[in-house]
């Protein structure tokens, strides 16, 4: 069965750069959730979206932006890259009414 | 704010025996229960869904769910080393996305 699928895998950029994160996700899923994980932390929530409008808004700091395109992928921008946002981040996608989410493998971000 | 408790372990148990994990969760409107497993630097990976009450089963795993007592837990059965991992515990409570425990960290000792 297709999954989430995340690009890139790996990513390293010095601080005050940009990145940009890609989801895709499992096709007919309408719903798209963005998380950071730290070291020993749970996912922390930051966006969602829902047939292209942001749905949700967690701890998503100003410096990062995100937005569903209408083919449902995603992508999530940061800018000014601080060394504290070196972490996972995981898409997860769904579909609108069953609230099981299915992650991608995520991004790993290193910031120096 | 809702919350999502869990032992953060380390939660040992010898091969072949049962794990019991355990969560419980503040909204009393919580309506769908979630475990994910996480091996360490992967993502997490669904293992199991529970919206009503009682156990539902799905090979080795047992979910059960008891909301008068805001309680969900997963049973592991004949515990391999390769469930080694950390299991989040996820609450879907309406109109907000997931709510995740901090996990529990599985350690099965072969």
């Amino acid at each position: 069965a297709a999954g989430v699928i995340q690009s890139p895998r790996h990513l390293i950029k010095e601080k005050r750069e940009t990145a940009t994160l890609k989801c895709y996700p499992i096709p007919r899923h309408d719903t798209v959730y963005w998380y950071q994980q730290g070291p020993g932390q749970d996912p922390q929530f930051l966006i969602s979206f829902y047939e292209k409008m942001q749905s949700d808004k967690g701890s998503i700091p100003d410096r990062f932006s995100a937005q569903q395109f209408s083919d449902y992928h995603s992508e999530l921008n940061m800018s000014s890259l601080e060394l504290g946002d070196s972490a996972l981040y995981f898409c997860a996608s769904s579909t609108r009414g069953r609230h099981e989410q299915f992650f991608g493998p995520g991004t790993r971000l290193t910031v120096l | 704010q809702k919350e999502v408790e869990q032992n953060s372990g380390p939660l040992s148990v010898p091969e072949g025996a049962i794990a019991s994990l355990n969560c419980t969760y503040s909204d009393r409107g919580s309506q769908s229960f979630f475990w994910y497993r996480q091996y360490s630097g992967k993502s997490p990976e669904l293992i199991m869904s529970i919206y009503s009450n009682g156990d539902k089963e799905d090979g080795r795993f047992t979910a059960q769910l008891n909301k008068a007592s805001q309680y969900v837990s997963l049973l592991i059965r004949d515990s391999q080393p390769s469930d080694s991992a950390t299991y989040l515990c996820a609450v879907y409570s309406g109109n907000t996305p997931l709510v995740f425990g901090k996990g529990t960290r599985l350690s099965v000792i072969a």
